[in-house]
């Protein structure tokens, strides 16, 4: 399976301001995806990051205030723009690896705290 | 909104006990996917089941999948205390090349403390 690090594991950042998260993966990757989990909460997807093409977010998350980069096959940022409180949530990247194709696997999470 | 909906939200068990988590989901899918977090920590992938298959196991790991309910169980036999965390199941609807391929629709979880 893919192994996938993220920086920073965690932050402490003051509303207003802005955060941005990185995610690497140590194998080339077509899709890579971004979720937020929210205190006590589930996951769920903010956007699929594609390589050469603008990332497709899904219902509820907006462009300007989670822009993402995907520069090449290993590599992604997600930032996290005026972030307010209730932005404090864990940000992970995902990537699909494994014998099946259908695998996916997480990265170890961005803890985020917006005071 | 939330595909899956698991039972029991948290269940407390002794080690060695078996302990049995039960997903369900509203739509077609592809595959479904347990997964395993520490404290708040990163998801450890456990074991992928897909939509043709009825069960699967994986060491201690047991997985069921009822396509007709729209259902799934996952089952920890002679758990430890090493087991105690949020269980997940995540479902995939999408074939390659398609929409929702990739997209995961997560389950609320399930919060498993194991006694020593």
């Amino acid at each position: 399976s893919a192994v996938i690090s993220q920086k920073p594991s965690r932050d402490i950042c003051q509303r207003g301001t802005s955060l941005t998260i990185q995610c690497q993966v140590d194998s080339q990757v077509t899709m890579m995806f971004w979720y937020r989990q929210q205190p006590g909460q589930s996951l769920t997807l903010i956007a699929t990051a594609n390589q050469g093409s603008e990332a497709t977010y899904e219902s509820g998350f907006v462009i300007d205030k989670f822009p993402i980069s995907r520069p090449n096959l290993t590599f992604s940022t997600l930032t996290v723009s005026n972030m307010s409180p209730e932005d404090s949530s864990i940000y992970l990247c995902s990537v699909y690896s494994g014998t099946s194709g259908y695998e996916q696997y997480f990265g170890p999470g961005t803890r985020l705290t917006v005071t | 909104s939330q595909q899956g909906e698991e039972d029991p939200q948290a269940l407390s068990i002794q080690e060695g006990e078996n302990a049995t988590m039960n997903c369900s989901y509203k739509t077609s899918i592809n595959n479904l996917q347990w997964y395993r977090q520490n404290s708040g920590r990163g998801l450890v992938h456990l074991i992928l089941i897909r939509s043709n298959e009825r069960e699967k196991h994986s060491g201690r790991l047991r997985v069921t999948l009822d396509t007709s309910k729209k259902s799934s169980s996952l089952l920890i036999t002679a758990s430890r205390a090493a087991d105690t965390a949020s269980y997940f199941c995540a479902t995939d609807g999408g074939d390659a090349g398609g929409t929702s391929y990739g997209k995961l629709t997560f389950g609320q979880g399930t919060i498993l403390t194991v006694h020593p």
